[in-house]
């Protein structure tokens, strides 16, 4: 199957500094990309759907300019957390849609990555 | 919007012996119904899904079920091997195939005892 990265797998930083992570297609071309976030024992809640080359679209209640997202190529996006606090720690896990094996509406997804606010 | 309610949150069960997860959701247009297991390490891997035009899916030991007059779905894996265990997540989304973003249920733990 098609294979999603994400990079870093861990990540610690100090509160009020910014952390980007990224997400990549290995082998397929993404024109969707998607970033959840997972808290423990919980299920994925989207944050927001991104197409290549255009603004993403965020889910009710996350703040755009607290989660920045780019997805400047069709094997790339990238997260960036800002202003980091301590309640921003979670696991946020990226997918990757688009024309995979000609399963063009199942999304791929990352191994997550652990982000943790001191 | 949709909810989707996923059930139990933890289940252990023998080696060989079967397995089910069951799902509830709330929007009645929802239309594709997919399977992921998570495990430690490695991105959630989609393991089977259905369409609201079929009421039951088999790949080898595991099978779906959909009930669209009821709206659950049961995820069902027969003979169980220790490499089962993994945490599971439903999912219902709707659409053209199911294009729309997926939403989630809060995750089963299954853990197979040898």
């Amino acid at each position: 199957g098609a294979v999603v990265s994400q990079h870093p797998s861990r990540v610690i930083c100090k509160s009020g500094t910014s952390v980007k992570i990224e997400c990549r297609s290995l082998d397929f071309q993404a024109t969707t990309m998607f970033w959840y976030r997972q808290f423990p024992k919980k299920s994925l809640m989207l944050m927001a759907t991104s197409n290549e080359g255009s603004k993403a679209t965020y889910e009710q209640g996350v703040e755009k300019d607290k989660f920045l997202i780019n997805h400047a190529s069709l094997t790339l996006s990238t997260l960036t957390v800002t202003s980091a606090h301590p309640e921003d720690s979670s696991f946020y896990i990226c997918s990757a849609r688009g024309g995979a094996g000609g399963r063009t509406n199942e999304q791929f997804f990352g191994p997550g990555t652990r982000l943790t606010v001191l | 919007g949709e909810n989707v309610e996923q059930h139990p949150s933890t289940l252990s069960v023998q080696e060989g012996d079967s397995a089910v997860i069951k799902c509830t959701y709330s929007d009645s247009a929802s239309n594709y119904f997919p399977w992921y297991k998570q495990e430690l390490g490695k991105g959630s891997q989609l393991i089977i899904d259905i369409r609201s035009n079929v009421g039951e899916k088999k790949d080898q030991r595991i099978a779906v079920t959909l009930n669209k007059t009821a709206k659950h779905f049961s995820l069902h894996i027969t003979e169980t091997q220790p490499e089962d265990s993994a945490v599971y997540f439903c999912a219902a989304s709707k659409g053209i195939q199911g294009a729309q973003k997926l939403v989630f249920g809060q995750g089963t733990r299954l853990t197979i005892n040898p």
